[in-house]
């Protein structure tokens, strides 16, 4: 079956520190994958895309890896603060579709 | 105008009651979506209306209908819900699939 599967419920790490959340998914060959953080009681809100012939996309202190052969994704915010704590979903979109699909997310959590 | 804008904030309805909820945007995006999102869980993905036409409905029960009227608006027509439809609706919009999604803040539905 199709899973997105996002490392863990919650992360929790020093600020100044770099956070690395990962997005692992199975049985989808996506054209883009996606970053959006998503606060409590709000929408998400959209980070960067990646695509699938691109192997990083930096903007200012986040960063993206898209590896298909390891069919991973991995999202680092650089010198983490208080304020980036949120959860954060990858979500994929197969090509010539606009169907999103969206992983379960990972609670990051920066501690002053 | 860079936003999703969804009414009614909060919405309490009876389980045979008929209610709209309603989402507008004025970016010119020509896709515009509806995802349910359950307490701690990912956004999932109901409609797509891609130029004012369903192109994507995800299996979802008839008491969910929506309507385009028109390029910048989106409606979602309930009737006879049950209490396990509570959730947060979302509403979003995009220019197109390569690019991220705008999403509104949500209708925070309770069905008693």
């Amino acid at each position: 079956s199709q899973k997105i599967e996002q490392n863990s419920e919650a992360l929790n790490i020093q600020e100044g520190k770099t956070a690395t959340l990962t997005c692992n998914y199975t049985n989808y060959s996506p054209a883009y994958l996606q970053w959006y953080r998503q606060d409590p009681g709000r929408g998400p809100v959209f980070l960067l895309l990646i695509r699938e012939n691109e192997k990083e996309k930096r903007k200012e202190r986040l960063k993206v890896t898209f590896d298909t052969t390891l069919k991973q994704s991995l999202f680092h915010i650089t010198a983490s603060q208080p304020a980036d704590s949120a959860t954060y979903l990858c979500a994929l979109r197969m090509d010539s579709s606009y169907k999103l699909i969206f992983g379960s997310g990972t609670r990051l959590l920066v501690r002053p | 105008d860079t936003e999703v804008t969804q009414t009614p904030k909060h919405l309490v309805m009876g389980m045979t009651n008929k209610k709209s909820l309603k989402c507008e945007q004025h970016m010119g995006h020509r896709a515009m979506y509806w995802y349910k999102q359950k307490a701690k869980k990912p956004p999932e993905l109901m409609f797509v209306y891609s130029y004012e036409k369903l192109s994507i409905n995800e299996s979802v029960p008839s008491r969910f209908s929506p309507e385009c009227p028109n390029s910048s608006l989106l409606n979602l027509h309930l009737h006879a819900l049950q209490p396990e439809d509570s959730a947060l609706y979302l509403c979003a919009s995009s220019s197109s699939p390569n690019y991220g999604y705008t999403f509104g803040s949500g209708t925070r539905l309770t069905v008693v």
